[in-house]
C-alpha cells in the first residue's frame, strides 16, 4: 500500500486476555518501529526491526509484550494477559533504510487498545 | 497564549497569525530532528526535518531553527490556519540512542477562527 497501515484500529480487551495487533510497513521499508503512545503524551519507544531481525527491544515494559516479523515485512505485536495500564495507542513506523541514518520515519494510524 | 494544560501545552492564535512552537531536546549528542503534526486519531504525519549541521531549514509555510548551545528547536508556521490544528511534537536521533527515537511531550496548536 502506499502508506503504513494497522489493524485492528480499536480493540477492547478484558484484563488477563491477550491481544495481537498487526503492522503493514511501506513496501520495501527496512526499519520497523513499535512506539506506544499515553493519552495527552509524545510516542514511546518499544522495539526496532531491521528485516526480521529484533534489534532492540529495550523498550518493551515487561515480558508480556511480545513483537515479530518473521519474513521481513509484516510485524505483529502481542500482548499476554493484558492489563489496565496497557491502554493505550500502539503505532507503527517504518523507514526505508537501517537506523539510525537521519531519515525520517513514517507512521501509521495506530491502534487505540482499551483494556477493561 | 500559552498555557501549561492538564497534558499538553496549548498554544492559542489567531487565524493568519504566525505561530511558533518551541522544544527542548535532551541529548547534546542528538544529531537529527524531525517536527510531526497529529490529528485526532491520526498518526504522527512528517512536517520537516533538520540536521545538527544546519541551525535553519524553510519548508512550505514552516520553519525550523535549531539552537545547539542551548539545545533548543523550534517550528514556526507562517499564516496560520484551520487546519494547522493539532499537537506537534519534536523528535530526536542520535547514534547514542541506537535507532530510537525520542519524542517530546508536544504542544497542541488551536486556531481560532
Amino acid at each position: 500500500g502506499a502508506g503504513v497501515s494497522q489493524s485492528p484500529r480499536y480493540k477492547v480487551a478484558k484484563r488477563g486476555q491477550d491481544v495481537a495487533l498487526r503492522c503493514d510497513p511501506i513496501s520495501g521499508h527496512v526499519s520497523l518501529f513499535w512506539y506506544q503512545q499515553a493519552l495527552g503524551q509524545g510516542p514511546e519507544f518499544l522495539t526496532y526491526f531491521q528485516n526480521e531481525a529484533q534489534l532492540d527491544k529495550s523498550g518493551l515494559p515487561s515480558d508480556r509484550f511480545f513483537a515479530e516479523r518473521p519474513e521481513g515485512s509484516v510485524s505483529t505485536l502481542k500482548i499476554q494477559r493484558t492489563q489496565q495500564e496497557d491502554s493505550a495507542v500502539y503505532l507503527c513506523a517504518s523507514s526505508l533504510l537501517i537506523q539510525p541514518t537521519n531519515e525520517k520515519l513514517f507512521f501509521g494510524s495506530g491502534t487505540q487498545l482499551s483494556v477493561l | 497564549g500559552e498555557s501549561v494544560g492538564l497534558h499538553l501545552p496549548t498554544l492559542s492564535v489567531q487565524e493568519g497569525d504566525n505561530s511558533i512552537i518551541n522544544c527542548a531536546y535532551s541529548n547534546s549528542a542528538s544529531d537529527y530532528f524531525i517536527w510531526y503534526k497529529q490529528e485526532s486519531g491520526k498518526g504522527p504525519q512528517f512536517i520537516i526535518d533538520i540536521r545538527s549541521n544546519m541551525d535553519k531549514r524553510q519548508g512550505q509555510r514552516v520553519t525550523v531553527l535549531l539552537n545547539k548551545t542551548v539545545k533548543h528547536l523550534s517550528l514556526q508556521i507562517a499564516a496560520t490556519q484551520p487546519g494547522d490544528s493539532a499537537v506537534y511534537f519534536c523528535a530526536e536521533n542520535s547514534h547514542n540512542y541506537g535507532q530510537n527515537f525520542v519524542f517530546g511531550p508536544g504542544t497542541r496548536l488551536s486556531v481560532l477562527p
